[in-house]
């Protein structure tokens, strides 16, 4: 157990809804990252929070946003969700900015119908 | 651009064998490199890292890691597998002081 907690564990929702995942970071954690893994582009970077501030931004679509509130947990929410939006969105939190060290949550399984 | 790439997609061995896991990245500054591990079903957990120091790095449960500046490598090392180590293996590398950046993985599948 990582110390990071994500809900839900699974979502199943249609085209052109919106959801909100949420990610609970390691306590003392001021960095929350988002990740996306599909089958065909792997493991990607979507955005990094630090103490509330968007710190980098990756492959993150515009439909995407995400925000880190003050008690440093963090949403992301995906609108117009298209069938391609299908896929596991990882949260990782660390004690650093530089995100040398992350820990990861055990995701949330994305389905578009 | 940066890159990092793990060229097995998908390694089959017997227990007790060796194992190695190739990871190269395309990079002539400063890096800083990882090894994870995706279990079935779980979350990403870390192997190992290198910041500085000793190229050859121990991570846990048996692992360890080479880092070739040369050669802008970081292979994955155990010289003797067991069924459990049956998982998703990536390797990731920090550019500088970027974000962190995956490579495809590579599923690694004991035989017992």
């Amino acid at each position: 157990d990582s110390g990071v907690t994500q809900t839900p564990k699974h979502l199943i929702t249609a085209t052109g809804q919106r959801v909100t995942l949420r990610c609970s970071p390691r306590s003392g954690d001021l960095s929350v990252y988002w990740y996306q893994q599909s089958l065909d582009q792997g493991l990607q970077f979507l955005i990094q929070y630090y103490n509330g501030e968007e710190r980098a931004k990756g492959n993150i679509l515009e439909r995407f946003s995400a925000q880190q509130f003050p008690d440093l947990h963090s949403e992301l929410n995906l609108s117009s969700l298209e069938l391609g939006d299908s896929a596991l969105y990882f949260c990782a939190s660390s004690p650093h900015i530089g995100g040398y060290e992350q820990y990861f949550g055990p995701g949330t399984r994305l389905t578009v119908t | 651009a940066q890159s990092v790439s793990q060229h097995n997609h998908h390694v089959i061995l017997s227990e007790a064998a060796s194992l190695e896991l190739g990871c190269n990245y395309s990079y002539g500054g400063t890096v800083n490199l990882f090894w994870y591990v995706q279990y079935p079903g779980q979350h990403l957990q870390l192997l190992l890292k290198y910041f500085s120091g000793d190229p050859l790095v121990k991570g846990i449960k048996g692992f360890e890691a080479e880092f070739i500046k040369s050669k802008f490598s970081f292979n994955l090392r155990k010289p003797s597998v067991q069924w459990s180590d049956t998982a998703e293996y990536f390797c990731a590398v920090m550019f500088g002081n970027e974000k962190l950046t995956f490579g495809t993985g590579t599923r690694l599948t004991i035989i017992p």
